[in-house]
């Protein structure tokens, strides 16, 4: 089965920073990677579909990129609101698969 | 409008057998496959399974096969997650899910999710 691996595990920034997190798939799974948020006690939002298209009503500070193994979610402006857990997934076959999870803090 | 509500909190021994909820509406429910995944205390987001109520063409997880059982009765738009005997490691928030487009996709409706503590 493809394992989804997420780096960092835990990331504290600035407001208005650049923030990068990565996923990387164990064998190639082309642009079927999402990206999800989940902020605490809340259900989790798609954020980013085929690994760059922003799902609508999403801010556009938010974007996707990569395809086969490595992907990357960036925001490009960190807002307060932003403080979450961020989990990219693969859904091009089951076992559909989560990354670990990233968790989003401000400095 | 498209909408997932699951069946309330449960509170059960371990031992005890228990199937929670998931009804769709707003949609055709059997042209959408509908997942679970569970989040224990604290931890990530895992996929459970899924299930097309089509034809109840079902998939599990290896992490899940044989723990869990997931169904689907299309006369009421409602997909279900069962266990025979719960165990206190069950305590977690279960949450179904459909994906954007028929076939295998993100999943952008969630269920408001239903929190299960198995505790003697």
């Amino acid at each position: 089965d493809i394992q989804m691996t997420q780096s960092p595990s835990s990331l504290s920034a600035s407001v208005g920073d650049r923030v990068t997190i990565t996923c990387r798939a164990s064998q190639g799974i082309s642009n079927y990677l999402a990206w999800y948020q989940q902020k605490p006690g809340k259900v989790p939002k798609l954020l980013i579909y085929a690994a760059s298209t922003l799902q609508s009503g999403v801010p556009s500070r938010f974007s996707g990129s990569g395809s086969g193994t490595d992907f990357t979610l960036t925001i490009s402006s960190l807002q307060p609101e932003d403080v979450a857990t961020y989990y990219c997934q693969k859904y091009n076959s089951a076992p559909i698969t989560f990354g670990q999870g990233t968790r989003l803090e401000i400095k | 409008e498209v909408q997932l509500v699951q069946s309330g909190a449960e509170v059960k021994k371990p031992g005890e057998s228990l199937k929670i909820s998931c009804k769709g509406s707003g949609y055709s429910f059997t042209s959408y496959w509908i997942g679970w995944v569970r989040q224990m205390p604290g931890k990530g987001l895992e996929w459970m399974g899924i299930i097309y109520p089509g034809d109840s063409d079902t998939r599990y997880s290896p992490s899940f096969q044989g723990q869990v059982t997931i169904s689907a009765d299309k006369s009421i738009s409602t997909a279900y997650l069962q266990w025979t005997s719960l165990k206190a490691s069950d305590t977690a928030m279960y949450y179904c899910a459909r994906p954007r487009h028929t076939g295998y996709d993100s999943f952008d409706y969630w269920g408001q999710g239903t929190l299960v503590t198995v505790s003697s």
